[in-house]
């Protein structure tokens, strides 16, 4: 079992206030690192696929970066609002695990007014 | 993005008996649907990966007689805990994989997840 590692677990952030986490993951076999965002009671929606090193992908407010060489990638989100407040998932795919992915677990997020 | 419906989003049952969960891809021919389960404060542990018209794979640890899965159609996998016991409550939660919206890259698309609860 691969060893998908988030932090922090959980952080809370003001409205209007910006802030990031960590996805770190072994380099070796890397084919794709995916973020899903996990909204309580909700399905897990899919918000990036990164596959090359270096990459950067942003989505609204939210963005997300890749470093294949060291096993990491960091989510930011911009002027956190309150439907920002959910639970942020990474998970890996590997060269030798086809359609298959290796979760974290997690970072909750919960924006405050 | 395609649209998995998994049904029920919770039950109750008491121990000995079965309970079936029920995955199903709305607007989406899957193939391969993967089945999850998730102990509080863990990560979503694949069980097992759903094939269409072939037996199931099951990850190293999991019992293939203990949680049988069944995808015989290209839009319905289904996942029966037989003889259930309070050590099989947990989250369990299913995915279709299929293609990312505008892209290239494989994704999973999931359900909403079923919480078991074994009395």
């Amino acid at each position: 079992i691969l060893n998908v590692e988030q932090s922090p677990q959980s952080l809370h952030v003001q409205e209007g206030d910006s802030t990031n986490f960590t996805c770190s993951f072994p380099s070796s076999n890397f084919y794709a690192l995916h973020w899903y965002r996990w909204e309580t009671a909700k399905s897990p929606e899919a918000l990036f696929v990164m596959t090359l090193n270096g990459d950067e992908k942003k989505k609204g407010r939210i963005s997300a970066t890749l470093n294949t060489k060291e096993g990491y990638s960091y989510l930011y989100i911009k002027g956190s609002q309150p439907e920002d407040s959910a639970t942020y998932l990474c998970a890996l795919g590997t060269t030798d695990s086809w359609g298959k992915l290796q979760f974290g677990a997690g970072t909750q997020v919960v924006v405050t007014p | 993005g395609a649209v998995v419906s998994q049904h029920p989003s919770r039950v109750i049952c008491k121990s000995g008996t079965s309970v079936k969960i029920e995955c199903r891809s709305l607007d989406f021919q899957a193939t391969t649907m993967f089945w999850y389960r998730q102990f509080p404060k863990q990560s979503l542990m694949l069980m097992a990966t759903s094939n269409e018209g072939s037996k199931a794979t099951y990850e190293q640890g999991v019992e293939k007689d203990k949680f049988l899965i069944n995808h015989a159609s290209l839009t319905l996998s289904t996942l029966t805990v037989t003889s259930a016991h309070p050590e099989d409550s947990s989250f369990y939660i299913c995915s279709t994989l299929g293609r990312e919206s505008g892209g290239m890259a494989n994704i999973q698309y999931f359900g909403a997840g079923t919480r078991l609860s074994v009395l």
